[in-house]
Parts: C-alpha cells; sequence; structure tokens
C-alpha cells in the first residue's frame, strides 16, 4: 500500500540553526513527493515538490531530493528564521488515481 | 480571485445533529476533495469528486455525504453528527495531475 512516516515533533530551533525534517514513503509504482507546510490557522501551501527519482525541490530556501533508493524525501534548510515555524507535511501521490497521502506532519517552532 | 473558501470557519455541534459544511471555488478546478485533520493522523481524505455530478469515497467516508452539482461548490453533509466526527475539515482543488489548494478549514466540535 501507500504511506508516509514523518519525524515526529515538535522541532523546536534557533533562529538560523540547520534544518531537517525526515520523511520515507511506501508506494508501488514510481509516485510524486511533496512538502506542505500549514501556517498557523490556515489551511496547508504547497512547499516543493519532486515528481521523479533523484529530482530536487526546493523554495523559500528549502529543499528536498527524491531518493528512491532509500525512498526518502527529506527537507532540509540551511538557516531558518522565525517565520518559518509552522508545520510541515510530508505526501505522496501514486502514479495513478487521484488520491494522495499524508503524513503526521511535523511541527516547527523557530527561536529569536 | 479567492481561491477556495469554507464556511463556517467553527462550527459546535451536539451528538446527532445535521450540518452541511460549504466549500467553494472560483480556479475552475474540475477535482475537489474533502480532508480531515485530526492530532498525529495527518490528513484524511474523506470524499472526492473529479467533476460535476461525480463523487467517489476517500478513506474515511462514513457518515459523511457529498454531492456536486456545480464546478464551483462541493458540500460535504454531516447527517447525525458523533463526538468522533470532531475535528478541522478542509477542503483542496486540484489543477491537473497534482498542484493542490487548500481552503483556510472549518473546526468542527461535536459534544
Amino acid at each position: 500500500g501507500n504511506s508516509v512516516t514523518q519525524m515526529e515533533g515538535p522541532v523546536t530551533l534557533s533562529e538560523e540553526a540547520f534544518l531537517t525534517i525526515n520523511c520515507t514513503y511506501t508506494a508501488t509504482g514510481y509516485p510524486s513527493l511533496f512538502w506542505y507546510v500549514q501556517y498557523p490557522g490556515e489551511g496547508l501551501q504547497l512547499l516543493l515538490k519532486a515528481t521523479k527519482a533523484d529530482d530536487k525541490g526546493s523554495n523559500k530556501g528549502f529543499e528536498a531530493t527524491y531518493r528512491k533508493e532509500t525512498t526518502s524525501f527529506h527537507l532540509e534548510k540551511g538557516s531558518v528564521q522565525v517565520s518559518d515555524s509552522a508545520v510541515y507535511f510530508c505526501a505522496l501521490k501514486p502514479n495513478t488515481g487521484n488520491q494522495f497521502y499524508f503524513g503526521t506532519g511535523t511541527s516547527l517552532t523557530v527561536i529569536p | 480571485n479567492a481561491g477556495v473558501t469554507q464556511t463556517p470557519k467553527f462550527q459546535v455541534l451536539k451528538t446527532g445533529q445535521s450540518m452541511t459544511l460549504q466549500c467553494a471555488q472560483d480556479m475552475n478546478h474540475e477535482y475537489m476533495s474533502w480532508y480531515r485533520q485530526d492530532p498525529g493522523m495527518g490528513l484524511r481524505l474523506i470524499h472526492y469528486s473529479v467533476g460535476a455530478g461525480i463523487t467517489d469515497q476517500g478513506e474515511v467516508p462514513n457518515g459523511y455525504n457529498v454531492s456536486r452539482s456545480t464546478t464551483e461548490d462541493f458540500p460535504l453533509r454531516l447527517l447525525s453528527a458523533a463526538p468522533s466526527q470532531t475535528s478541522v475539515y478542509f477542503c483542496a482543488t486540484k489543477i491537473g495531475e497534482e498542484t493542490q489548494y487548500f481552503g483556510p478549514g472549518t473546526r468542527l466540535l461535536v459534544l
């Protein structure tokens, strides 16, 4: 079946620290992979995506590389800011059908 | 261009009451869906629609009904609310194969 496993939070970092949020997946075939971000009181927004193996998605200083050999899509940022405080969701979409599968979310708090 | 809108933002129901969560979009997207978000469980798909007149079940459809009479609207109905339906509900649309747009959510408390 299809599933996504994220590292559990919450994660608290100081401003300018390095961020890694781990995400691994189980899927049949070759899914597309996503990171969504949810700011307090808002809906989810697409942060970045990758559609095939070895693709790197990037946006707003965040990066994630689609690693098929390790079935992973870890989110990284070199220097976090207070404004990055949010909940981050890893998700996959199989290459057939319309359903997305989301991880449980990782809460990030960045302190000045 | 309002994107995806949801009403109400917050609702309190008593067990057994019925209500409809509204979702509307002005982007002319064919695909619309409903998710529920629960602590420690991420987002789970309730129902989805690939176009007007077409709906299908997702991962957790029990206790919920949907219909899609227009491209713009995709209401979610709870016929007899239960405390297990306390959650945050998100409506989302999709363009093409992958990019989803989410509404701001409806927070529902069932007593």
